[in-house]
């Protein structure tokens, strides 16, 4: 049981470079989320899957687009990558009916 | 909306000594509250969580938080710090809705010298 996986690890892109950062859980949870964490202002949410087959915009969305492919993988794609963009991303999942999430170790990304 | 403050980017206690991360939140009904410990370079770890029974919530390594709805607060203690407590702390609210968002405060780093 490995919980919520990411990769890659680290990600260096340079500006307008195109990515995806995958995500993936194997605890059958129902929903899940992509947040990225910059210094001093915590983890904001940028997407979110409430269930297979919806997604939706969390605070801070623009930039990005993301695809839940099935229950287990949530991926999120940055179309042409800013320097903005730098920044850690975790993805997390929840179980239906629970209320903590449970998060991945994170995305390291630099745009330079 | 909801919102959480951590006040004090930066905490710094001896070993042995007294813990408390402060927390308030704001939120337009009764929140669910979290606290997380992210060790560095890992993710997030669920400390504890307060959804609306004791108010007096125990987590683990020896942590607790109280609800305090008056103070709009969820402050989180340890009676004994420890060299192992440094990382960062992050407290979060969630209004319970159907996607269940997180809005996270700012985060405290917690310092422990020997």
């Amino acid at each position: 049981n490995a919980g919520v996986t990411q990769t890659p690890k680290f990600q260096v892109l340079k500006t307008g470079q195109s990515m995806t950062l995958q995500c993936a859980q194997d605890m059958n949870h129902n929903s899940m989320y992509w947040y990225r964490q910059d210094p001093g202002m915590g983890l904001r949410l940028i997407y979110y899957s409430a269930s297979e087959g919806t997604t939706d915009k969390g605070e801070v969305p623009n930039g990005y687009n993301v695809s839940r492919l099935n229950k287990r993988e949530f991926s999120l794609r940055l179309e042409s990558a800013a320097p903005s963009q730098t920044s850690v991303y975790f993805c997390a999942s929840r179980g239906l009916g629970k209320d903590e999430q449970y998060f991945g170790p994170g995305t390291r990304l630099t745009v330079t | 909306a909801q919102s959480v403050t951590q006040l004090g980017s930066h905490v710094s206690v001896s070993e042995g000594a007294l813990v408390l991360l402060r927390c308030n939140y704001s939120s337009s009904v009764p929140p669910y509250l979290f606290w997380y410990v992210q060790y560095p370079n890992q993710g997030l770890q669920l400390l504890l969580k307060y959804t609306s029974a004791a108010t007096l919530v125990k987590g683990i390594n020896g942590f607790e938080a109280e609800f305090k709805k008056s103070e709009t607060s969820f402050h989180l203690t340890k009676p004994s710090a420890h060299m192992r407590d440094a990382a960062e702390y992050f407290c979060a609210v969630s209004e319970g809705n159907a996607g269940n968002m997180l809005t996270f405060g700012g985060g405290t780093r917690l310092m422990v010298k020997p």
